[in-house]
């Protein structure tokens, strides 16, 4: 299954809301998840299922779709969310990630 | 503390043999599939393998399989890969990653990573 994400680069400023988006080839059902990395860090979960926040993960963190659309919003940026975010399937071998989207600062 | 830590990278000849290793801390590590990931630099992050807790089951992407394997030892807390027959291609950091209870896919803890250079 191939995962694409969108935008790849998205420019804003701390306080702003950031909307990134993921589709997949074919239906991964709630099978999703998405991750952050920052760079010379290993990757950190932050929503699994679509929808459920990880351990430790802050409210400002929300995800949503179903099927080959999902999105994960940032309500409010702070400081140390500008990263990498990578969606990543789990309905079928192998897992695999999308290409990721970079949140910059603008 | 909860942590993995990667060791056993480094630069090897195209053909060459590579084991990397993962030790875990602070959590019952028979309890979990772990699984490898790797990045290559600069570059998104990719499957390798993973195991069941018990190591009766284990899966690799097309791209290892043949040439890596994943194996653990629970008394120890350890995971491995073993690799073989390395490539230009497989140059990365390798991460290894704690599943999530059944879901095994779902990676809540990651190392830090060891670098893997194949070249000659």
């Amino acid at each position: 299954i191939v995962l694409t994400q969108s935008p790849a680069t998205l420019s804003l400023s701390p306080g702003e809301r950031a909307t990134l988006s993921c589709r997949a080839s074919q239906s991964v059902s709630s099978y999703l998840a998405w991750y952050q990395q920052k760079p010379g860090q290993a990757p950190r979960l932050l929503i699994y299922d679509a929808s459920n926040r990880a351990a430790g993960i802050p409210a400002r963190f929300s995800g949503s779709g179903s099927g080959t659309d999902f999105t994960l919003t940032i309500s409010s940026l702070e400081p140390e969310d500008f990263a990498v975010y990578y969606c990543q399937q789990r309905s079928n071998w192998p897992p695999t990630f999308g290409p990721g989207t970079k949140v910059d600062i603008k | 503390e909860v942590q993995l830590v990667e060791s056993g990278g480094g630069l090897v000849q195209p053909g060459g043999s590579l084991r990397l290793s993962c030790a875990a801390s602070g959590f019952t590590f028979s309890n979990y599939w772990m699984s490898w990931v790797r990045q290559a630099p600069g570059k998104g992050l990719e499957w390798v393998a993973n195991i069941k807790q018990d190591g009766s089951e284990k899966y690799s992407v097309d791209s290892v399989r043949g040439r890596f394997t994943i194996s653990r030892d629970n008394a120890k807390n350890s995971l491995f890969l073993q690799m073989n027959s390395l490539r230009a291609g497989d140059t990365a950091v390798y991460y290894c990653a704690r599943g999530l209870g059944a879901a095994a896919a779902v990676l809540t803890l990651w190392g830090q990573g060891t670098l893997v250079a194949v070249s000659s």
